[in-house]
């Protein structure tokens, strides 16, 4: 089975405070995908990467930023956290659309609280 | 940006019912998929459509996809209390080689036992 892992389910930071959120995925999926999900809003995409070191925005990139050093692992950092950016973040990958294949698997979501 | 808008927000019903949920979109696609997603939790996916299928089948699931009227359902038959969830649709457009999916609002559904 896939698993998708995120370093945390909960999590409470500081306004100003950065913040990292590392997602870990098994299946040597090429595609991985950061997304937050908020009530009446639905899931949005921030960003997300096709290859080791590449990276594109999603819909809602700004006060956030992305890192994929390895195939396995992409983490979410927000630079300076603000309360507006308290949600649950979700994690997903997927193989690569050359394979015509689309299903994301998603991580069980880490829900940030910013004070 | 959000494409798919299900319809009903929100289904309660009694086990052993039928639940019909409903998803429409604004621009042609690839492909649509279901995803549930339990309370607090990640969403798993459910069943994929191409635009070139009408129906599809697994298990309980029936979904079916008219291009027409860009309109997709997703049917649970003999629905049972651990099918309380929320059920997202979601699209994959043509546009570039991407796969995004945009997901829309879902639907909550509550199976009372």
């Amino acid at each position: 089975d896939v698993k998708v892992t995120q370093s945390s389910r909960y999590l409470v930071k500081r306004t100003g405070e950065k913040v990292f959120l590392e997602c870990v995925q098994d299946m040597d999926h090429e595609n991985m995908f950061w997304y937050r999900q908020d009530p009446g809003l639905g899931l949005r995409l921030i960003y997300f990467s096709y290859d080791v070191k590449m990276k594109e925005k999603g819909d809602i990139p700004e006060g956030y930023s992305v890192s994929r050093e390895k195939k396995e692992r992409f983490s979410l950092i927000l630079e300076s956290a603000s309360t507006n950016q308290t949600s649950m973040y979700l994690c997903a990958s997927s193989f690569s659309w050359d394979r015509r294949t689309y299903e994301q698997y998603f991580g069980p979501g880490t829900r940030l609280t910013v004070t | 940006s959000q494409q798919g808008e299900e319809d009903p927000q929100a289904l309660s019903i009694q086990e052993g019912e039928n639940a019909t949920m409903n998803c429409s979109y604004k621009t042609s696609i690839n492909n649509l998929q279901w995803y549930r997603q339990n309370s607090g939790r990640g969403l798993v996916h459910l069943i994929l459509i191409r635009s070139n299928e009408r129906e599809k089948h697994s298990g309980r699931l029936r979904v079916t996809l008219d291009t027409s009227k860009k309109s997709s359902s997703l049917l649970i038959t003999a629905s049972r209390a651990a099918d309380t969830a929320s059920y997202f649709c979601a699209t994959v457009g043509f546009s570039g080689n991407t796969g995004k999916l945009i997901f829309g609002q879902g639907t909550t559904l509550q199976v009372k036992p």
